[in-house]
């Protein structure tokens, strides 16, 4: 079985330019979830989908952060205008979504990003 | 606050001994916990979940214990291998929001031959 896949594996790109990840979850799962990962902050959720519904996006650091889920086997993460402080690994994962079954959650390889 | 704290430092065992590592939380209310192995370059991986009502978990090698008094987990690794070397995280869904697991920063155990 496949699991999540995202896309690109590793990006460098200018300060300034959009950056467009993308994520394909597994096959029945239902929810969604974009993760970053630094040295300084460790594993921070961004924003989490249920049913290509976003249901928190607390974790969102400003506005120029955004993500869609347009149908249940695609969803992006865009940065625009990028800094360098977006520099980190993002993950995204996903899980069946069972209200409290504590499912686990199956993670992406991630996207390295390096913004310079 | 509410913080999630992992031992920064990494953990250097000799093989063959039991690894112990430590999660500790405060402000937080979980309703269970999970454990994850995360290797360089790869996302992190599902090892074991515990429940709030649930003291011990086993799997194989591994052991996972839960105190809600003490705000606290264990995860131990018996007979380690230099094959266990990882950053091993731990995570807390609450009793709202069970889809959001927050996560412990990690961490590193080096298991030498």
């Amino acid at each position: 079985d496949a699991g999540v896949i995202q896309s690109p594996r590793h990006e460098v790109t200018e300060m300034g330019q959009e950056v467009t990840l993308r994520c394909k979850p597994i096959s029945g799962h239902n929810s969604l979830f974009w993760y970053r990962q630094t040295m300084m902050r460790g594993l921070e959720l961004l924003i989490y989908f249920n049913n290509n519904v976003p249901i928190d996006d607390s974790g969102m650091p400003e506005d120029r952060f955004s993500a869609k889920m347009p149908n249940a086997s695609f969803s992006t993460l865009k940065i625009q205008p990028s800094e360098p402080r977006d520099s980190a690994v993002y993950f995204c994962a996903s899980n069946r979504g069972a209200r409290g079954s504590g499912n686990t959650i199956y993670f992406g390889e991630g996207s390295w990003l390096t913004v310079v | 606050s509410q913080k999630i704290e992992q031992n920064s430092e990494a953990l250097n065992i000799q093989e063959g001994k039991t690894a112990t590592l430590t999660c500790n939380y405060t402000n937080y209310s979980p309703a269970y916990l999970q454990w994850y192995r995360q290797d360089p370059g790869r996302g992190p991986v599902f090892l074991l979940l515990i429940r709030e009502n649930e003291k011990e978990k086993r799997k194989e090698r591994l052991k996972v214990t839960f105190d809600t008094t003490l705000k606290q987990s264990l995860f131990h690794i018996t007979a380690s291998q230099p094959a266990d070397s990882a950053t091993y995280l731990c995570a807390l869904a609450m009793n709202t929001g069970f889809q959001k697991l927050v996560f412990g920063t990690g961490t590193r155990l080096l298991v030498s031959p």
